[in-house]
C-alpha cells in the first residue's frame, strides 16, 4: 500500500511567485492535515481536512495560503504570493477516521529566494 | 497538548550506551502523546504512543517510553543505541476529545550517535 505522497520533494521559487504544493494521503483516510517546519523551529500545524471539509485551519499564517481538497482525496496548498519567510519543509500527514495515528509524507522543501 | 518542550536540540552518546531524550507537556487536560523519528531524506514515522493504560509503552526499533502525568514528562528510552538510530526525534502531543486534532510538536532532538 503506498504511504502519504507529496510533491515536488523540493521547490526553489522567486519572492512574489506563486506555488502549489500537493499531497496525496493513503487511500481511504479521511483526515488530511498540512504541518510546516520553518528552518531552527518545530513543527507546526497549518490546518486539517475531514474528507473535503476543512476542519481547523487556525494554523495557517495568513490568506497568502490557499489549502484545498476537491473530493476528498488528494489535497493542495498554494502560497501566492510567495514570501521570504515561507521557506521550509511543508508535511503532509493523513489517518483514518478514528484513528490516533497520523502517517507523513517525505515533506516538500520550499526555499523562497 | 497546549506545549511540548524538548529541551536537549542535540544529544551525543557512543554506540551501544543508553540514550535518553526527553520530552514534557504542558495541558490541563488529558493527553495523547507521540514520539515521531525522522531519518535523514525521510518522512516522520511513528516511533510509540502513549493514549492509556500502562504508563511505560514500547515501540519500534527498541525504544520505549514512560508517561509520567505528575512530571508531565514523556521521555524516549533505549538501552543500547546503533548507529542506524541516527536521526532527529520528534515528541508531539494532542488533546483527548472528540475529533482528530492536529498535533502539537517539540522542536525536535537530533540522536548523534558516535562510534
Amino acid at each position: 500500500e503506498a504511504g502519504v505522497t507529496q510533491f515536488p520533494s523540493h521547490s526553489v521559487i522567486e519572492k512574489g511567485q506563486t506555488v502549489t504544493l500537493r499531497c496525496d494521503p493513503i487511500s481511504g483516510h479521511d483526515n488530511l492535515y498540512w504541518y510546516r517546519r520553518v528552518m531552527g523551529k518545530e513543527i507546526k500545524f497549518l490546518l486539517h481536512f475531514v474528507k473535503e471539509s476543512k476542519q481547523d485551519e487556525s494554523g495557517m499564517p495568513n490568506n497568502r495560503f490557499l489549502a484545498e481538497r476537491t473530493g476528498g482525496t488528494y489535497s493542495t496548498l498554494k502560497v501566492q504570493p510567495a514570501e521570504l519567510e515561507d521557506s521550509g519543509v511543508y508535511f503532509c500527514a493523513s489517518s483514518a477516521q478514528g484513528d490516533t495515528e497520523a502517517f507523513f509524507g517525505q515533506g516538500t522543501r520550499l526555499t523562497v529566494v | 497538548a497546549q506545549s511540548v518542550t524538548q529541551l536537549d536540540s542535540q544529544v551525543p552518546v557512543f554506540e551501544e550506551a543508553p540514550v535518553e531524550l526527553r520530552c514534557n507537556y504542558s495541558s490541563s487536560v488529558s493527553v495523547y502523546l507521540f514520539w515521531y523519528v525522522q531519518y535523514p531524506n525521510q518522512g516522520l514515522q511513528l516511533l510509540l504512543k502513549y493514549l492509556s493504560g500502562s504508563t511505560l509503552v514500547k515501540g519500534i526499533n527498541g525504544f520505549e517510553a514512560e508517561f509520567n502525568k505528575s512530571q508531565t514528562s514523556f521521555h524516549l528510552r533505549k538501552p543500547s543505541v546503533h548507529i542506524s538510530d541516527t536521526a532527529e526525534y520528534f515528541c508531539a502531543g494532542v488533546l483527548v476529545r472528540g475529533g482528530a486534532d492536529g498535533l502539537t510538536f517539540g522542536k525536535g532532538t537530533h540522536l548523534i550517535i558516535q562510534p
